[in-house]
């Protein structure tokens, strides 16, 4: 089955940096990878998605980038905020199956 | 709109017993999954249901997991005989499956202690 490795594990960055975040999947046959937010106490949220057919997408400050045959994708924040402070998770579904395979997570902290 | 609701949002149980979880998803979202998350890990697929279709139960850990959707809408996880490596947050999501991306939208979860 599919296997999704995340890095880093903690991030710590200042206001108003950049922070990247990065995944890699196994699955080939993989062809969507939603990023999701999660803030304490509370269930993970979308912010993102990327199908395989798209290599870049962008939304205000957040961008994903997909390289397929590398069969990694990352997370960019541009301009981080405090409220960016999280957990974000990566994902990956192949066209097999409908549940998500998440990556283990990244602790965003942004120092004000 | 509504989210997806879950509940209890905290349950405490003794080893041994059985506890019985609640997701009420987004209306009209025809899919619903069981997701577990351990402390300070990912999310770990359980089960998935579509429609009338069967579901795709091969992320249960053990025959103690199981799970159930009523009338298309509410479902409820059963784990029997609670061990204390059960403990984690469960969650819950539903998906409009049809949709370009077929998004899953989770609820806030049920934490679950077994002592």
């Amino acid at each position: 089955g599919e296997n999704v490795e995340q890095h880093p594990s903690t991030l710590s960055v200042q206001e108003g940096d950049s922070a990247v975040i990065k995944c890699t999947y196994s699955d080939s046959a993989s062809n969507y990878f939603p990023w999701y937010k999660q803030e304490l106490g509370k269930g993970p949220q979308l912010i993102i998605d990327i199908r395989s057919n798209v290599g870049e997408k962008k939304d205000q400050r957040i961008a994903v980038t997909l390289n397929k045959t590398a069969k990694h994708f990352s997370l960019h924040i541009t301009e981080t905020q405090p409220e960016d402070s999280a957990v974000y998770f990566c994902a990956a579904r192949d066209t097999g199956r409908r549940a998500l395979t998440f990556g283990s997570g990244t602790r965003l902290q942004v120092q004000p | 709109g509504a989210g997806v609701s879950q509940s209890p949002s905290n349950k405490v149980t003794e080893k041994g017993k059985d506890v019985e979880l609640r997701c009420d998803p987004i209306s009209g979202h025809t899919a619903l999954y069981w997701y577990r998350q351990s402390l300070g890990q990912g999310l770990e697929f359980l089960i998935y249901f579509q429609g009338n279709s069967a579901p795709d139960k091969s992320g249960l850990p053990s025959d103690r997991f199981s799970a159930e959707r009523t009338g298309g809408s509410v479902s409820t996880l059963t784990i029997q005989r609670t061990q204390q490596e059960d403990s984690a947050v469960y969650l819950c999501a539903s998906s409009l499956v049809g949709d370009r991306t077929d998004t899953q939208y989770f609820g806030p979860g049920t934490r679950l202690t077994v002592l």
